[in-house]
């Protein structure tokens, strides 16, 4: 049983497309977060959502738009993608309530953009 | 805001050997969490153990070990009998008690274990 899953593992793009990456978790936590991961494996958080309401939203472009439909997922649309947007995006997912747990990552999405 | 840094861009360990791994953290708070989490080739990120600031005790699991210094600001990881499964980048990370939602990382260690 995957605990936190993203689809899809690898995409490849052009510059100028627009494309989503989707995630789901099954571990009923109330808060899921996005990552980005770039080329010298800096991890930095983008988004995050508890209860499906945004909590933190980091300085990033705002080509880059979370949606969480319910609890258990988390989705990231990118619109016109540019050579930069390149790096493996994670997400993750934890439990707040009753204190600050454990992150749990999915497999990452690496994203190329040509 | 919070940094970690992880001083050690490389490192390298034979294979049974220990190694310990260094982070240090800048915070004004006194309640946060403490993390160190590994990810290997396959770019899973996979947690190793965690520690409460409050928590005088250093945290252990099995062959991974902490050496937290709260006046310090400092958190290694100590690794030990270190197996080729060990490979891979460590990751210290930081998060505030205060409602920050969100894990500060340091830029990383990749450890390389040495048959």
């Amino acid at each position: 049983d995957t605990a936190v899953s993203q689809t899809p593992k690898y995409l490849v793009t052009q510059m100028g497309n627009d494309k989503s990456i989707k995630c789901e978790q099954n571990l009923g936590h109330d808060t899921m977060y996005w990552y980005k991961q770039d080329s010298k494996k800096f991890l930095k958080i983008m988004f995050s959502y508890n209860n499906k309401e945004l909590i933190i939203n980091e300085t990033v472009p705002n080509r880059f738009s979370p949606k969480s439909p319910d609890k258990a997922h988390l989705n990231l649309h990118i619109n016109s993608l540019e050579l930069g947007d390149s790096a493996v995006y994670f997400c993750a997912s934890s439990q707040l309530a009753g204190g600050p747990n454990e992150q749990f990552f999915g497999p990452g999405t690496r994203l190329t953009v040509l | 805001a919070q940094t970690v840094t992880q001083s050690q861009p490389e490192m390298s360990v034979q294979e049974a050997e220990t190694v310990t791994l260094s982070c240090t953290y800048d915070t004004s708070e006194s309640d946060y969490y403490l993390f160190w989490y590994k990810q290997p080739p396959s770019r899973q990120m996979i947690l190793v153990i965690r520690q409460e600031a409050y928590k005088q005790q250093n945290a252990t699991e099995n062959r991974f070990s902490v050496n937290f210094q709260k006046a310090a600001k400092s958190f290694s990881l100590k690794i030990s009998d270190s197996q080729l499964g060990d490979a891979a980048m460590y990751f210290c990370a930081y998060y505030s008690g205060a409602g920050s939602y969100q894990l500060t990382f340091g830029k990383g260690t990749k450890l390389s274990v040495i048959p």
